[in-house]
């Protein structure tokens, strides 16, 4: 069956545009995730879907980033005035539910380079 | 079989040994732990969990320990092959029960 998918898979762009990174869930899955992974290191928290609304932004690192998930499936993730700082792998992931019973799945991340 | 008493970032291993991957969590009250696998240019994928009633879980070729006095769990996989080398991270629920806290990843090399 089809996995998370995430577009673009790379994705370029120049210190001080704007970015949205997208992400398509698993059919029926009805919580979404976004985290960050700079080389190196594990998935870092962004911020958690439940349906439409974002139950968790904590980990959100500024207001430059903001992410809807309108109708309840698609996610977009948008990164206003971008700093080189921001160069990362983007990974999205779904889940059926409550996390603590519910496996997350991930999909295979968008590579955000800043110049 | 090669195992790690403390959290190294890389790990060599033969062909057919068996590993073990360790990994400390920082939440006393986090209830759910999972050990992830990711391949280059991949994301994370899933191989086991464990909830903290249980100290011990099996699944195929792997096992994952629980230990909730010193906060402390292991991988441990049997007949390690090539396919096995990847980065594997563990992983515990946040305080919300929200998302994932990802420990520091082992990098598994498997040569033959």
């Amino acid at each position: 069956g089809a996995g998370v998918s995430q577009t673009p898979s790379n994705k370029v762009t120049e210190k001080g545009k704007y970015v949205e990174l997208r992400c398509d869930p698993i059919s029926g899955h009805t919580a979404l995730y976004w985290y960050r992974q700079s080389l190196g290191q594990g998935p870092e928290f962004l911020i958690y879907f439940q349906g439409t609304g974002a139950a968790d932004d904590s980990g959100l690192p500024n207001d430059r980033f903001f992410a809807v998930r309108p109708e309840g499936s698609v996610s977009t993730l948008k990164i206003q005035r971008t700093e080189r700082g921001d160069s990362a792998v983007y990974l999205c992931a779904s889940s059926p539910g409550l996390l603590s019973y519910n496996e997350q799945f991930f999909g295979p991340g968008t590579r955000l380079t800043v110049l | 079989g090669e195992s790690v008493g403390l959290h190294l970032p890389t790990l060599s291993v033969q062909e057919g040994d068996n590993s073990i991957i360790n990994c400390a969590y920082s939440n006393s009250a986090s209830d759910y732990f999972i050990w992830y696998k990711q391949e280059s240019g991949k994301g994370p994928q899933f191989i086991i969990d464990i909830r903290s009633n249980m100290d011990k879980r099996q699944g195929q070729r792997v096992t994952v320990l629980l230990n909730k006095t010193v906060k402390h769990l292991s991988l441990q996989i049997a007949a390690t092959q090539p396919g096995d080398s990847a980065v594997y991270f563990c992983a515990e629920t946040n305080q919300a029960g929200t998302a994932l806290i990802f420990g520091k990843g082992t990098t598994l090399s498997v040569s033959s």
